[in-house]
């Protein structure tokens, strides 16, 4: 089965930028989504196809996927962007998630 | 704009069936590059993707579970469904539904949106 594998946390300052990052295989050959979770709440797709915004996410929001790393990055890092954030693909005939990563905004 | 709704039980015994429904509004079922999802997440954990129908009815399942689940869907009702046999403690989840969208090139494009989820607990 494919994995794709994000650290379990990063924290970042008010302001600052945080990097999460998501590693598969061959990830570059792959379109990547991503999601934020806040607390009790559903996912929220905030990048699709590597790098794109749907319409109501903050410019803040970007993505990137090369070689077997795509990365999501917060610019300008508010205390609302603390939330679980996940990675996905599709990977022959299957959906896969990535195991998640929680930013905490100190 | 779509919404998605689960509903269903809260509580199913071991060994017996999970039912789930998920129903569109804002929308057809029928229209769009759409395939309808489920997915789950158990409390404190990552997600799983669990499978999904386009709306030919025809279903992709996560292989791990493939075996015991069935996702169909009723365009007449607009929604979809999720059976899971045989349940173990281990099925106790937050079940979501989701439409995953492929673009107008026919590249995926992201699971959007995403209902509330149902939380459904395995237990006698």
């Amino acid at each position: 089965s494919y994995d794709l594998t994000q650290p379990p946390s990063v924290s970042v300052s008010p302001g600052q930028t945080a990097s999460i990052t998501c590693f598969g295989d061959e990830l570059e050959d792959k379109y990547v989504s991503w999601y934020r979770q806040g607390p009790g709440q559903s996912p929220v797709l905030v990048i699709y196809q590597d790098i794109e915004r749907p319409s109501g996410i903050p410019e803040r929001f970007s993505g990137s996927n090369s070689g077997n790393i795509a990365t999501l990055t917060i610019s300008g890092t508010q205390a609302l962007d603390e939330a679980d954030y996940y990675c996905q693909a599709w990977d022959t005939s299957s959906e896969v998630f990535g195991t998640g990563t929680k930013v905490t905004v100190l | 704009q779509v919404h998605l709704q689960e509903s269903g039980p809260g509580l199913v015994k071991p060994s017996q069936t999970l039912s789930l429904t998920c129903s569109v509004s804002g929308g057809s079922i029928s229209s769009g590059n759409y395939y309808w999802s489920w997915i789950r997440q158990p409390a404190g954990k990552g997600l799983e993707w669990i499978g999904r129908v386009f709306t030919s009815g025809i279903p992709t399942y996560n292989s791990s579970l493939m075996s015991r689940v069935t996702i169909s869907i009723d365009t007449s009702k607009n929604q979809f469904s999720l059976r899971l046999r045989s349940v173990t403690a281990a099925d106790t989840a937050v079940y979501y539904c989701a439409r995953y969208i492929y673009d107008l090139r026919n590249n995926p494009a992201g699971f959007d949106p995403w209902g509330q989820g149902h939380l459904v607990t395995v237990s006698s």
